[in-house]
């Protein structure tokens, strides 16, 4: 079965500072994977999609930047990050037949 | 652009059924989908149903899909204190993620 995990779960950083969020995804082969956010009370905001290695479209312009490095490793980055970044962020995969599937979400909190 | 709605709050009494209401725009949207989200996790998908489908059961959840008035609701028989979550209505056009839109969730509080 398919699993996707992503890390670390919690992050704390101070503005400025770097980032970089993991996930990985199992069991599945070129997968099409998303970063999303999800800020406190909203829903969710797709941030980047890959479908394939080192290829990633970015929905909205911002701080952050992904890279797929590997099949199933897809990764959320930032040079400096800003006070508006702090969120849950969450990368999901896309099945054959249309579902998303999430991880567990990582939060993170600029100071 | 296409646009997805739900009311913020919703607050049950353990035991009564919980009805979720979702509203759309987009016209072509063929799946439309029910997430749900626990607190500090990341969304379950807990059932969808296609556009040609009025009405779809799974155990206590029930969908009914009135595509006329673009408007899905998701109904909870006998909730629990589990079932406290936040619910979120998607919708998609076709099988590719990047065109799901999210609406901005549900959050049921079960009350004892």
């Amino acid at each position: 079965s398919q699993t996707i995990h992503q890390w670390p779960a919690t992050l704390v950083q101070p503005v400025g500072s770097p980032l970089s969020l993991e996930c990985t995804v199992e069991g599945t082969s070129n997968p099409n994977l998303y970063w999303y956010r999800q800020a406190a009370g909203r829903g969710l905001q797709l941030l980047f999609y890959s479908v394939g290695i080192g290829q990633i479209s970015s929905e909205v312009p911002q701080n952050l930047s992904a890279s797929r490095p590997q099949d199933r490793q897809f990764i959320l980055s930032s040079k400096k990050l800003l006070l508006s970044d702090s969120g849950f962020y969450l990368c999901a995969w896309n099945s054959a037949t249309g579902e998303l599937f999430f991880g567990e979400g990582s939060r993170l909190t600029v100071l | 652009g296409e646009d997805v709605e739900q009311s913020l709050f919703l607050s049950v009494r353990e035991g009564d059924s919980s009805v979720i209401n979702c509203t759309y725009t987009d016209s072509s949207s063929t799946y439309l989908y029910w997430y749900k989200q626990e607190p500090g996790a990341g969304l379950q998908l807990l059932t969808y149903i296609f556009s040609n489908m009025d009405m779809k059961q799974d155990q206590r959840l029930t969908v009914l899909l009135n595509k006329k008035d673009k408007h899905l609701s998701l109904r909870i028989a006998d909730t629990q204190t589990g079932d406290s979550a936040i619910y979120f209505c998607a919708e998609s056009s076709d099988n590719y993620g990047q065109n799901f839109v999210f609406g901005p969730g549900t959050r049921l509080s079960v009350l004892p």
